[in-house]
């Protein structure tokens, strides 16, 4: 899988928006974008994921740029539920293979 | 069932014992995943299914680690002659198919500790 690029740590206030960004500057044409997080103490959790549209569901937005080198994942609006660890991963859409865990970005929310 | 299940979700064990992990995947989920995370550390790769394809088992960290799955069911994860250094939360993961256009549904994990 191409390698993604995120900053280790963010802060937030409750309430805010999130902007959360990978870089995948080497991107192939058939590589999906996916978003997990992984809570204090849980299991990893799917977030979001797409090729080249944006997407949104319940739980956040995906912003995939048009060059499809960056993308940002949009928590509207944090809450202290959503302090987590944020993985950003590259999924090859033809070839069935594990998904590899980067060290992600440590997302804090404060009051 | 509706998510992944794991057990036993705890596991206290002493050196040198065997260990079995258990994973039932979600009904219909063909890929299924085993990953380890050390206390404070990231996600390591163990062993990954997909059907009825030879596992990848690249990730195994030795011999002592074993891991089988019964068609598109349920997996096990074997440790044998355990080591402190086995010490970890053992995570399971499913998929409808291993390729890109897929999400992952993890389970809650075994914690196992080696006393």
């Amino acid at each position: 899988d191409a390698k993604t690029t995120q900053p280790n740590s963010m802060e937030s206030n409750e309430e805010e928006p999130v902007h959360l960004p990978c870089n995948h500057s080497t991107i192939s044409g058939t590589d999906y974008i996916h978003w997990y997080r992984q809570l204090p103490s849980q299991g990893p959790e799917y977030v979001i994921h797409g090729l080249t549209s944006n997407v949104n569901n319940r739980m956040a937005s995906l912003a995939i740029a048009e060059d499809r080198k960056s993308s940002t994942l949009i928590l509207h609006r944090a809450t202290l539920r959503d302090a987590a660890v944020y993985y950003c991963i590259l999924r090859d859409a033809g070839t069935a293979s594990k998904l590899t865990f980067g060290t992600g970005t440590r997302l804090q929310v404060t009051l | 069932g509706a998510g992944v299940s794991q057990s036993p979700s705890n596991k206290v064990t002493e050196k040198g014992k065997d260990v079995e992990l258990r994973c039932d995947p979600i009904s219909g989920h063909t890929a299924l995943y085993w990953y380890r995370q050390r206390l404070g550390q990231g996600l390591e790769f163990l062993i990954y299914f997909q059907g009825n394809s030879a596992p990848d088992k690249s990730g195994l960290p030795s011999d002592r680690f074993s891991a089988e799955r019964t068609g598109e069911s349920v997996s096990t994860l074997t440790i044998q002659r355990t080591q402190q250094e086995d010490s970890a939360v053992y995570l399971c993961a499913s998929s409808l198919a291993g390729q890109g256009a897929f999400g992952y549904t993890f389970g809650s994990g075994t914690r196992l500790t080696v006393v």
